[in-house]
């Protein structure tokens, strides 16, 4: 009940055009669900994140879209670019009591091509 | 305001050594994650700190340890290294529990 499944595993996309990755989880204590951009050699990034009160969020380029009934999330990038290239984690948190720790998708590595 | 910063970097071990990693997190921030990233789990939990106690912790063995020292500076400690223990070791840090995590850089760690 603590995964969360994310897919596609790659994703190539051309310049110009969107990037979806989707995320499914079971537990439905999760409360946070956070997007991290991560380059070669580097730490994962906060994108953007939502709380399952909304069902988008969209800053920039990048846009949350959430389905609590489905227990889905997804992240779109409109016009991806060639710096968009990354892998991307999906990610779920819950607090119980005085803890809390970020359950991780397995990642998508995205490739934007001219 | 300076990120997450860890310390060393890169570091190379060989089998039955001990590490320890070392994470000062954002000025004003009390919780300190730590996670594990090899290329065949992925991401990995490994425990969170705040005020000085652990407050979670993932499914590791016990040679994985760590502490939180009371400037919320933390240090993780990895005993009789194995093979398997390679990874990027990457330290969170945020505000309080349950609020968003912010990554260092991370240590890479080789086990020859």
């Amino acid at each position: 009940q603590q995964q969360v499944k994310q897919s596609p595993q790659s994703l190539i996309v051309q310049k110009g055009g969107i990037s979806i990755i989707n995320c499914a989880y079971e537990n439905t204590a999760f409360d946070y669900f956070p997007w991290y951009q991560q380059f070669p050699g580097k730490g994962p990034a906060l994108l953007i994140a939502i709380r399952p009160d909304v069902s988008e969020k969209k800053e920039g380029r990048f846009t949350i879209s959430f389905n609590k009934s489905a227990k889905q999330f997804s992240l779109h990038i409109m016009d991806s670019q060639p710096g968009d290239s990354a892998t991307y984690f999906c990610a779920a948190s819950m607090r119980t009591g005085t803890a809390s720790k970020l359950t991780f998708g397995t990642g998508t590595r995205l490739q934007v091509t001219l | 305001k300076a990120g997450v910063t860890q310390t060393p970097r890169y570091l190379i071990k060989t089998r039955g050594q001990q590490v320890t990693l070392s994470c000062s997190p954002i000025s004003g921030h009390r919780s300190v994650s730590w996670y594990q990233q090899t290329p065949g789990q992925g991401l990995q939990f490994l425990f969170e700190y705040f005020s000085e106690t652990q407050r979670n912790k993932g499914n590791f063995p016990g040679r994985f340890s760590g502490r939180q020292f009371s400037n919320s500076r933390s240090e993780m400690n990895v005993s009789t290294l194995e093979l398997g223990d390679s990874a990027l070791y990457l330290c969170a840090s945020s505000l309080e529990v349950a609020k968003t995590q912010y990554f260092g850089p991370g240590t890479r760690l080789l086990v020859l």
